[in-house]
């Protein structure tokens, strides 16, 4: 099945720091989402986006299809932003796989 | 409120007994997916199904059946629990190949 790869696998920031997350993925997508798993377990989808970019507030999303990549920036970072954050690729009839996760605690 | 829920909330159960996680949607989603959440695994995919009366198995199926009998209900079934199904279990529902949306997750532990 395809590999979904996530990095870093954790990321430690100081309140009002930049960061950048990284999914790599195998094989071609229809579609690629990315989410938030908050400290009380709630998943939070965070941007449907299959190609292209997209803007939401502080958090900004860029995926490269054909290069099998997707990038989410987070700005000016905050400590609600803590948590981990989740790919997650559709291919071959609706299947969604995730990858592992990175694990962001941003600290006051 | 519109959403997906999911019941119970947590549950303890015997190795060897039968259990149910129900999961309910009232967006009218076509699609809908059973997912299994362990530390530092990620979530994997158990079954999810396309449309009523149709269900496909995801990476990790043995153990688990599903059904879909209409748009709004995905049960999961383990007919013999196995401590190594002391999980979180998700269930999520979209509209097909749109947003995943999630319900609050069961809890469970199999001892």
């Amino acid at each position: 099945g395809i590999q979904v790869e996530q990095s870093p696998p954790d990321l430690i920031l100081q309140e009002g720091a930049n960061s950048t997350l990284r999914c790599n993925f195998s094989d071609s997508v229809n579609n690629l989402q990315w989410f938030h798993q908050n400290p009380w377990g709630q998943l939070i989808n965070l941007f449907y986006i299959p190609s292209g970019t997209k803007q939401n507030g502080r958090l900004s999303a860029t995926t490269v299809a054909t290069e099998r990549y997707s990038l989410l920036y987070i700005s000016s970072s905050q400590t609600t932003d803590s948590g981990v954050y989740f790919c997650a690729v559709g291919y071959n009839n609706n299947d969604m796989r995730f990858g592992a996760g990175t694990r962001l605690t941003v600290k006051p | 409120i519109a959403g997906i829920t999911q019941a119970p909330t947590s549950q303890i159960l015997a190795a060897g007994r039968r259990m149910t996680l129900r999961c309910t949607q009232d967006m009218r989603h076509n699609a809908m997916y059973w997912y299994r959440q362990d530390l530092g695994l990620g979530l994997r995919l158990i079954h999810y199904s396309n449309t009523a009366g149709t269900t496909s198995k995801g990476e990790v199926p043995d153990g688990y059946s599903v059904s879909r009998a209409n748009t709004d209900d995905f049960p999961l079934t383990l007919a013999s629990a196995v401590p190594s199904q002391t999980s979180v279990y998700f269930c999520a529902s979209s509209p097909r190949g749109g947003p995943l949306h999630f319900g609050n997750g069961t809890r469970l532990t199999v001892t």
